[in-house]
């Protein structure tokens, strides 16, 4: 199966709000509410962030959420902070599993 | 609170087989959930390798399926990967997760990962 679609990359200043989106087809993220969001700090593993495309695991900041509409999942990020500065990743049951390409976040 | 642990070479030869082995603790590798293994080529996104349940049931990323063996030793509270026919192409750090919640489910938490280079 092909790779999720991500932005490059997104910036925004502290305290704004950013979305990155993550598009697949019917047969991912479209089929099934199975998709979750990574942060991942350089030289870092990642971290779950979102999963079942709108829960929050305990721990992870409230300024963090997701949604889907069709074939396109979102993240979202509010209030930006510094520390938000890293890369995101989403990933999607398909049948097996698919990862976007990731999203490199810049807080200018 | 699970923690994971990769281990094994860091160096493997063109043509070998790569071996790695993630030791579970703060919990058993006999709950109720699979373990899976992901890798990122340096400076590249994250694929999915293929995750294993305790029974010894596997899933494997369609485009790795044949060079890929995931395995599981209960009695270590470990899992292992090998990949075989390794080229340059599977240089990357190899993380392994458990995945949490549901079949399908998240990976949480991560191993701290281990770079595989594959180089004569």
């Amino acid at each position: 199966q092909s790779a999720l679609t991500q932005p490059a990359s997104v910036s925004g200043s502290p305290g704004q709000s950013i979305t990155i989106s993550c598009t697949g087809t019917s047969s991912d993220v479209g089929g099934y509410n199975y998709v979750s969001w990574y942060q991942q700090h350089p030289g870092k593993a990642p971290k779950l962030m979102i999963y079942d495309v709108s829960k929050r695991p305990s721990g992870v900041s409230n300024r963090f959420s997701g949604s889907k509409s069709g074939n396109t999942a979102s993240l979202t990020i509010s209030g930006l902070q510094a520390e938000d500065e890293a890369d995101y990743y989403c990933c999607s049951y398909a049948g097996s599993r698919v990862f976007g390409g990731g999203t490199k976040l810049t807080v200018l | 609170q699970v923690q994971l642990q990769e281990s094994g070479p860091g160096l493997v030869k063109p043509s070998g087989t790569l071996s790695l082995t993630c030791a579970v603790s703060g919990g058993s590798i006999s709950s109720s959930n699979w373990w899976s293994w992901v890798r990122q080529p340096p400076g590249k996104g994250l694929e999915w390798i293929g995750e294993i349940y305790h029974s010894g049931s596997t899933n494997y990323n369609p485009s790795l399926k044949s060079r890929v063996t995931i395995s599981v030793d209960k009695s270590k509270n470990q899992f292992s990967l090998k990949l075989s026919s390794v080229t340059a192409a599977d240089t990357a750090v190899y993380y392994c997760a458990r995945v949490w919640s549901a079949a399908w489910g998240p990976f949480d938490p991560w191993g701290q990962g281990t770079l595989v280079t594959v180089s004569s």
